[in-house]
Parts: structure tokens; C-alpha cells; sequence
């Protein structure tokens, strides 16, 4: 059974704080990494698609790295906002399957 | 704007009844995917269509089916609606490439009484 795991659970950062999380997956049959933000009464939104070993993509004041030999990816807020407040998703894809694989998520909320 | 459309925000069912949820798609993708959501649990896979008449099962099929007779349409079926199914329903589409992103529904939270 294919594992996606999301760390730390939640996290409460005060404005101006930067912070990042962790995303862990399957390092065989890797195809592509993903990154949503799920705020709240809203849809998730996708942040990032990632397959290359040692990408790294930014958004604004997000970005994230991709360590595909080893599993991992990391996602970095710099600067904390209230409007950053969210679940931030990672989801595996693995090779030839249209499925994706999803963590539970990294509930962050920014206090102003 | 791409867009994502599912039929009801929210929904109360009674026990037994056959339910229908309704999502459509207005970008052409080749994908469709039915999710559900609870606490703890992440986003689980129901039920996935990769092209028109075709759908594949997702981690957690039974109680559920579902029929995509048109490109742009995805639905899913409770034959007979249980409390257990009582969650928030979550509708997806992406193109057809495996490293493109996935659009979501604004979802729809189904009460089962």
C-alpha cells in the first residue's frame, strides 16, 4: 500500500513567521508530486506540480523542493499571512496510473 | 475561468434513498474523479473516469457507482443511502497528462438521517 505522509499535523506560526512543512512519499515508480491549498469553505486549489529531482517552484511567497530519491518535499512560507491560513495537501502519482495519493494534509493558521 | 460545478452545496437524505450527485466540468479534461472527505481520514477515492462510458474504482467503491455519459458530466449514485455515507462529496477533473493538476468542485456535504 502506497503511503503519503504529511508532517507536522497543524501548526500555528504568528504574522511575519516563516515556516515550512513536509511532505513524505514512495520513492519508486515516481511520477509526479502535487501541492494543493484547501482553505476553508472553499475548493482545494492546486499550488505546485513537481516531477523532476531537486525542482524547485515558487509562488509568490511560497515554494516548495522536491527530493525524489529520498521521498520528500518540502513547502516554505516565508513571511506568514493571515490569508495563508489553510490545509496544505501533497498527493503522489506513481507511473502509469492516473490515481494520486493523497496525505492528510498541514493545517496552518497564522494568528495576526 | 475554469470551472468545476457540483449540483448541491448540501444535501439531507433519508436512509434507503437513491441519491445522485452531479458534477460538471467546462475544460474539456479527459479525467474525472468522485472523493469523499472525513475527519482524519484525508481524501479517498470513490470512483474515477478517465474518458466518456469508462470508470475505474477508487479505494472505497462500495455503496457507490457512478456514470460519465458525456465528457463534461460525472455523476455519482448512492443506490441506497446509508449513514455511513454521511461526508463531504468532493468532484475533480484534470487533462489527461499524469503530471497536470487536478480542478475541484466547491463540494457538496451530504447529510444521511
Amino acid at each position: 500500500i502506497l503511503n503519503v505522509e504529511q508532517s507536522p499535523q497543524s501548526l500555528h506560526v504568528q504574522e511575519g513567521d516563516s515556516t515550512n512543512f513536509t511532505c513524505s512519499f514512495p520513492s519508486s515508480n515516481f511520477y509526479a508530486l502535487h501541492w494543493y491549498r484547501w482553505e476553508t469553505a472553499k475548493s482545494p486549489e492546486a499550488l505546485f506540480v513537481m516531477t523532476l529531482n531537486g525542482d524547485e517552484k515558487k509562488k509568490g511567497r511560497i515554494s516548495a523542493t522536491l527530493n525524489t530519491k529520498e521521498g520528500y518535499s518540502y513547502l516554505y512560507i516565508k513571511g506568514s499571512q493571515p490569508e495563508d491560513s489553510a490545509t496544505y495537501l501533497c498527493a503522489y502519482n506513481a507511473g502509469n496510473n492516473r490515481k494520486l495519493i493523497w496525505g492528510l494534509g498541514t493545517s496552518l493558521a497564522v494568528n495576526p | 475561468d475554469v470551472k468545476v460545478t457540483q449540483s448541491s452545496r448540501y444535501l439531507v437524505k433519508r436512509t434507503g434513498e437513491k441519491v445522485f450527485l452531479e458534477c460538471v466540468q467546462d475544460m474539456d479534461h479527459e479525467n474525472m474523479f468522485w472523493y469523499r472527505q472525513d475527519p482524519g481520514l484525508g481524501l479517498r477515492l470513490i470512483y474515477f473516469s478517465y474518458d466518456v462510458k469508462m470508470k475505474e474504482k477508487g479505494d472505497i467503491p462500495e455503496g457507490y457507482s457512478v456514470s460519465r455519459e458525456k465528457k463534461e458530466r460525472f455523476s455519482l449514485i448512492l443506490e441506497s443511502a446509508s449513514t455511513n455515507q454521511t461526508s463531504m462529496y468532493l468532484c475533480a477533473s484534470s487533462p489527461g497528462a499524469l503530471n497536470t493538476e487536478a480542478f475541484f468542485g466547491q463540494g457538496t456535504r451530504l447529510t444521511v438521517v
